[in-house]
């Protein structure tokens, strides 16, 4: 069966240290992996995916992600932290095979930028 | 950048009274989706929309959830008979391709069922 765990419900980071918010899953095929951000009141918003290629892929914000076959992983990553970047954030897989075509999603983890 | 738009931003009913809410999905877009949201926290998927019908539902989307897309533009979710356990913040989200594609989201509609 598929799924994602998002292994902490918090996070918290001082700002301009390097953060990281895990992110594991399980799927019968081959992942699509996705990370959003939700900021309060707002939707979610789109950060970056992995679909194939390069396992360090880089999105907005300066936010940059690493799929990890092996482990079953696709902790979201960031170098300096910012107090603009405390939100909730989300990560979601598609599995593709078969006829799967739900996006999974993790529970989510509050990240916490503290100045 | 186009964006996804829900109105109204803020709905507030009474148990047992029919709500519609509304979504204007970006214009190229293929995909449509209901998503809510209980206090901020899991992401609960609703239904998904394609080629003018449902392509998957959860089984929250029961016969109290339906779902039109009425001119090619607007696309909404209707709650037939609302009940105190549907207050929640519904998104909706639509994406060009199923699989490979990002989906985006409106910025969501509070509905508080008194």
């Amino acid at each position: 069966a598929q799924s994602v765990a998002q292994p902490e419900d918090q996070v918290n980071v001082a700002e301009g240290n390097p953060l990281t918010v895990k992110c594991t899953y399980s799927v019968s095929g081959n992942p699509y992996l996705f990370w959003y951000v939700q900021y309060p009141n707002r939707g979610l918003q789109f950060l970056l995916k992995y679909i194939t290629g390069d396992n360090l892929v880089k999105g907005s914000y300066g936010f940059e992600a690493e799929f990890n076959k092996s482990q079953t992983s696709f902790h979201l990553k960031k170098p300096s932290a910012l107090v603009s970047d405390s939100a909730l954030y989300f990560c979601a897989v598609r599995d593709d095979a078969g006829n799967n075509r739900k996006l999974i999603w993790g529970l989510g983890t509050s990240l916490a930028v503290n100045p | 950048e186009p964006e996804v738009t829900q109105t109204p931003s803020h709905q507030v009913t009474q148990m047992g009274q029919e709500v519609i809410l509304r979504c204007v999905p970006i214009s190229n877009h293929l995909y449509f989706y209901w998503y809510r949201q209980i206090l901020g926290q899991k992401v609960e998927f609703l239904v998904s929309f394609y080629n003018n019908e449902i392509s998957e539902k959860s089984e929250i989307f029961d016969d109290q959830f339906s779902v039109e897309r009425p001119d090619g533009s607007n696309f909404t979710l209707k709650i037939r008979s609302t009940k105190l356990e549907d207050s929640a913040m519904y998104f909706c989200a639509s994406s060009e391709a199923l699989r490979y594609s990002p989906l985006h989201f409106g910025n969501g509609t509070r509905l508080t069922v008194t």
